[in-house]
């Protein structure tokens, strides 16, 4: 089943804060985030594992609360570079690792 | 290192025809998968691999087959292709947990 990400879509000025938030309704084992620019293929930014254990971005941080299977990814001091469409997928195992990707979640970064 | 090459970048089908999607990575990676991406919306995962020789089908697989004959090479067989196939396809491949997926460029198939 899809996870469910919110908001639809930020708008912010450089400088400013966001948090994407990405939720499922199955237990999960790990969260992995993307961002895609437009006309460009996704890239990795971070990945959160059940139990903890998180590997990624250094200007960009998330969470995983693993009692609600719910993600959340923060973005601090927000660039111009940061716009883009930032896309959660979760993983039910590790032995597949398949991703199941989320909605999404559009992010205009203004000077 | 070239990563992950998907060819073609573009195509046009006419309805019924087939066609095959490269996709080839020089990794290493055992895990290996195809997704479609319609305008504006996410991502589809169609079929994948964990490793030659082995593959499943993801959430959207009808119209499509695959095969994994090497680590390398993943590729995408359309057949009989229809309107709703009209998308971006995007390969990617990873290590595994705790690695990320490495996605290729991405093939823009139009079917008129």
């Amino acid at each position: 089943q899809q996870p469910v990400q919110s908001p639809q879509a930020v708008i912010l000025r450089e400088g400013e804060d966001a948090v994407i938030n990405c939720s499922s309704s199955k237990a999960l084992y790990s969260v992995h985030w993307y961002r895609q620019k437009h006309g460009e293929a996704p890239v990795f930014l971070m990945i959160l594992l059940k139990g903890g254990e998180q590997k990624g971005h250094e200007k960009i941080s998330a969470s995983f609360n693993e009692k609600k299977q719910q993600s959340s990814l923060y973005l601090t001091a927000s660039q111009l570079s940061y716009s883009g469409t930032y896309f959660c997928g979760t993983a039910r195992s590790y032995n597949t690792d398949k991703l199941i990707f989320g909605t999404g979640t559009r992010l205009q970064v203004f000077p | 290192n070239a990563g992950v090459t998907q060819t073609p970048k573009f195509r046009i089908l006419k309805i019924g025809q087939s066609m095959t999607l490269q996709c080839t990575q020089d990794m290493n990676h055992n895990y290996m998968y195809w997704y479609r991406q319609d305008p504006g919306m996410g991502l589809k995962l169609i079929y994948y691999s964990v490793g030659a020789g082995i593959t499943d089908k993801g959430e959207v697989p009808n119209g499509y087959n695959v095969s994994r004959s090497t680590t390398e090479d993943f590729p995408l067989r359309l057949e009989l292709a229809a309107p709703s196939q009209t998308s971006v396809y995007f390969c990617a491949s990873s290590l595994g947990t705790p690695d990320g997926y490495t996605f290729g460029s991405g093939t823009r198939l139009t079917v008129v």
